[in-house]
């Protein structure tokens, strides 16, 4: 059975705290994506990454970086946690290449930043 | 530029009750197009999918059909259950792997 697990369903950080969220993929996928979930804006994109150390800017990155330095982990990094940054974090994969693909989606992580 | 626009929800129906929830899209090229859904505590999920022009997904009673003429992929079911309660996202992927999903639609089915 394909995995995409990310390292917390919940989280409770502090304004200004560092904070790692982890997302690892079983399935030998290329691709791998980070998007937050917030109630009347569905999805948003703010990073991905095609290849290894290789990452793209989406359309939200403002506050946020990322690291791949392994194929299966995609990491999401709050350099200075906010708490405008209080939402839903989706993790997702899809193979390599083609308009066709499905994405693969983890379950979530929850971070509220008090 | 590419974009997706679906029905703001919720939307309630009573059990059995027909299911339509609508999609358009703007896109360039020839996208494929996807119905993802999300249960209460959970991540997204594949539901269904089309790959050109007037093909039909379908999977699990839910059927959506790719109307390149209408740029529309609405989704329908002909008896809804309590089971099918979620968050339904209409989504587009153009010739390369970003996807674009819409705000979603929350369904909630009556016993």
């Amino acid at each position: 059975d394909v995995k995409v697990t990310q390292s917390s369903r919940y989280l409770v950080k502090r304004t200004g705290e560092k904070v790692f969220l982890e997302c690892v993929q079983d399935m030998d996928h290329e691709n791998m994506f980070w998007y937050r979930q917030d109630p009347g804006l569905g999805l948003r994109l703010i990073y991905f990454s095609y290849d290894v150390k290789m990452k793209e800017k989406g359309d939200i990155p403002e506050g946020y970086s990322v690291s791949r330095e392994k194929k299966e982990r995609f990491s999401l990094i709050l350099e200075s946690a906010s708490t405008n940054q209080t939402s839903m974090y989706l993790c997702a994969s899809s193979p390599a290449a083609g308009p066709y693909n499905e994405q693969f989606f983890g379950p979530g992580t929850r971070l509220t930043v008090l | 530029g590419n974009s997706v626009t679906q029905m703001e929800g919720p939307v309630t129906l009573s059990e059995e009750a027909f299911l339509t929830i609508n999609c358009t899209y703007t896109a360039t090229g020839y996208p494929s197009l996807f119905w993802y859904v999300q249960y209460p505590g959970e991540g997204l999920q594949l539901l269904l999918k089309a790959t050109k022009a007037d093909d039909k997904g379908s999977n699990k009673g839910f059927e959506a059909t790719y109307r390149k003429e209408t740029t529309s992929f609405h989704l329908e079911k002909g008896s809804v259950q309590v089971s099918d309660s979620a968050v339904y996202f209409c989504a587009l992927s153009p010739n390369f792997n970003k996807f674009y999903f819409g705000s979603g639609t929350k369904l909630n089915v009556k016993p």
